[in-house]
């Protein structure tokens, strides 16, 4: 299994231009989750997902944008990148029907944006 | 609100000696509380985490943590620190065991002096 990867590790943004943040898992899970980290910020939780289909907003989830067609893929979209929106996003991923691993959140490497 | 809050934001420690981080929440919901660790420029490992039973938990590199819920804490301990054990540290609570949609705590970063 490669786990929760995500694509790209470094990206350099425009203020206004879109891109969107991959990530992907391998293990069947039903929950994904999307968290930026700043510093001395923590974690805050943007938007999660408990199915493919099925999405809703976290703490901060002004400006992205989740979608969830399939159960592997959970695609981050930032619409109109501002300067605020420079941070490391961090991809997270729960809970296979399948495993007896029902209680473990892996997280994938981060991506690490500039909006200049 | 659904908040975690850590209150020390750093904590220097001399090898060998204990080491207790604190770790209060504010959750509407039975709580699903746990501790994560993460070095400099990596992703987040999970220590532990406490869903229901014994108040106090287990985790991995020799950390527990207690559970009281009438203090609203989950604080974690470890008996005597290694200089490998210097990271930042955070807590998180969530609505159920499988650790999805988290809110966290600002974190601890722990220094270890020799």
């Amino acid at each position: 299994n490669a786990g929760v990867t995500q694509t790209p590790k470094f990206q350099v943004l425009k203020t206004g231009q879109s891109m969107t943040l991959q990530c992907a898992q391998d293990m069947n899970h039903e929950y994904m989750s999307w968290y930026r980290q700043d510093p001395g910020m923590g974690l805050r939780l943007i938007h999660y997902s408990v199915g493919a289909g099925i999405t809703d907003q976290g703490e901060v989830p002004n400006g992205y944008n989740v979608s969830r067609s399939t159960t592997e893929d959970f695609p981050l979209r930032l619409l109109s990148a501002a300067p605020s929106q420079t941070s490391v996003y961090f991809c997270a991923s729960s809970y296979s029907r399948t495993s007896s691993d029902t209680d473990t959140q892996y997280f994938g490497p981060g991506t690490r944006l500039t909006v200049l | 609100a659904q908040s975690v809050t850590q209150p020390d934001i750093h904590i220097t420690v001399s090898e060998g000696a204990s080491l207790e981080l604190r770790c209060n929440y504010s959750y509407g919901a039975t709580p699903y509380l746990f501790w994560y660790v993460q070095s400099p420029g990596q992703g987040l490992q999970l220590l532990l985490k406490y869903f229901s039973g014994d108040t106090l938990v287990q985790g991995i590199k020799g950390f527990e943590a207690e559970f009281k819920r009438s203090q609203s804490s989950f604080n974690l301990r470890k008996p005597s620190v290694h200089w490998s054990d210097a990271a930042e540290y955070f807590c998180a609570v969530g609505p159920n065991q499988a650790g999805t949609a988290l809110i966290f705590g600002k974190g601890t970063t722990l220094s270890v002096s020799s």
